[in-house]
Parts: structure tokens; C-alpha cells; sequence
């Protein structure tokens, strides 16, 4: 069984903190993984795909990747009170499917 | 330009009826996924359909359940005998030929079995 990894929180921070949000991966052969934010109700949105090791920037948004570790991380630089949701990680598996994790609850206090 | 929509957006069922979900996927869109999120956990993958050909149902629970997307663009989640725990969101994604395969989700359709 292929599994995703995440706490599952609550990660609390203050406005204008980092957030640091992490997931760990089962199958050391998958090579596709992403980001996506649900908030309560909603549809997940995606944030961000990551597919070589190291660091990938978009605006306040970081994916971290180490295939060796078989971790995978997200950061957000200057948390705001609309970051509040909950954050999924989702690797691709072979045939197209996303496997996801349980997703990490961030609140973001003002 | 619309996104992936999904009707209804929220469906009550009794135990043992036949429930038909809706997806429409965005235009153009090649790959079409069916997913089962329970209250508290992600999403989990039920079937995947590329065009009208149905490649990977593996996750379809059980017999039950069914889906078909016949002309390669809106597709239809059935489930016959609904049980209670067929209770959750069951969301839609679509996702271009491309090398990125980006999954676009749906709002989904939350089914409650009483």
C-alpha cells in the first residue's frame, strides 16, 4: 500500500511567520508531487508542483523536495489569516492517479 | 475559462437507492479522475478515464459502484444500493494532455445516505 504522510495539526502561527508544512512518501519511485489547498467546504486548489530535488519558488509559496529522504515540504513566507485552510500533499502515481495524505491544518492567527 | 463543474452539489439518498453523479470537465481536457473524500481525510482515488476509454478503476469500492464517460467529455459516477458509508464529497478532476498532468478539481458533490 503506497501512503502520504502528513500531521495532521492544527500548525498554528502567527501573521507574518513562516508556515512549514511537511509530507513523507512511501514509494521511492514516484517522481510527481503537488500541493493543494482545500478550504472547509471548498474543492482542493492546487498551490504548487514539484518535480526535481531542491527548492521551488512561487511568490510566498516554497515546495522543498528530497527524493533521498523521500520528503517533501511546503513553505509560506508571511502567513496571512487567508492561508487558514487545510494543505494537501499529493504524489502521482504510475497511470495518472494523485495519492493524498491525510492534509495538515493551518490556522493562521492575526 | 469554466472550470470542471460537477451537479448536483448536494444529493440525500435512503439506503438501497441508486444515486447518478455529473461531471463536466473543462473543454479540451483528455484525463477525467473520480476521488472520495471522507469528513477529516483527503481525497482518495476511485476510477480515471482517459477520453471515453476507462483505464484504471481500482479504487471503485466495491460493485457498486460505477462510472462511465461515453463521448470522452462529461462522465457519470453511478452508485446502486447506496449504504451509509457511501456517505462523503465524491470530486471530479480533469487534467490536459500535457507533460505537467495537472489534476483540476470540480466543487464536488457531497452524498449523504440516510
Amino acid at each position: 500500500q503506497k501512503e502520504v504522510e502528513q500531521n495532521s495539526g492544527p500548525l498554528s502561527v502567527p501573521e507574518g511567520a513562516i508556515a512549514s508544512l511537511n509530507c513523507t512518501y512511501s514509494d521511492r519511485g514516484s517522481q510527481s508531487f503537488f500541493w493543494y489547498r482545500q478550504y472547509s467546504g471548498k474543492s482542493p486548489e492546487l498551490i504548487m508542483f514539484i518535480y526535481s530535488n531542491g527548492d521551488k519558488e512561487d511568490g510566498r509559496f516554497t515546495a522543498q523536495l528530497n527524493k533521498a529522504s523521500q520528503y517533501v515540504s511546503l513553505l509560506i513566507r508571511d502567513s496571512q489569516p487567508s492561508d487558514s485552510a487545510t494543505y494537501l500533499c499529493a504524489v502521482k502515481e504510475y497511470g495518472n492517479k494523485l495519492v493524498f495524505g491525510a492534509g495538515t491544518i493551518l490556522r493562521v492567527k492575526s | 475559462g469554466a472550470g470542471v463543474s460537477q451537479s448536483p452539489r448536494y444529493k440525500v439518498a435512503k439506503r438501497g437507492q441508486d444515486v447518478a453523479l455529473r461531471c463536466d470537465p473543462i473543454s479540451g481536457h483528455v484525463s477525467l479522475f473520480w476521488y472520495q473524500q471522507a469528513l477529516g481525510q483527503g481525497p482518495e482515488f476511485l476510477t480515471y478515464f482517459q477520453n471515453e476509454a476507462q483505464l484504471d478503476k481500482s479504487g471503485l469500492p466495491s460493485d457498486r459502484f460505477f462510472a462511465e464517460r461515453p463521448e470522452g467529455s462529461v462522465s457519470t459516477l453511478k452508485i446502486q444500493r447506496t449504504q451509509q458509508e457511501d456517505s462523503a464529497v465524491y470530486l471530479c478532476a480533469s487534467s490536459p494532455w500535457t507533460s505537467e498532468d495537472t489534476q483540476y478539481f470540480g466543487p464536488g458533490t457531497r452524498l449523504t445516505v440516510l
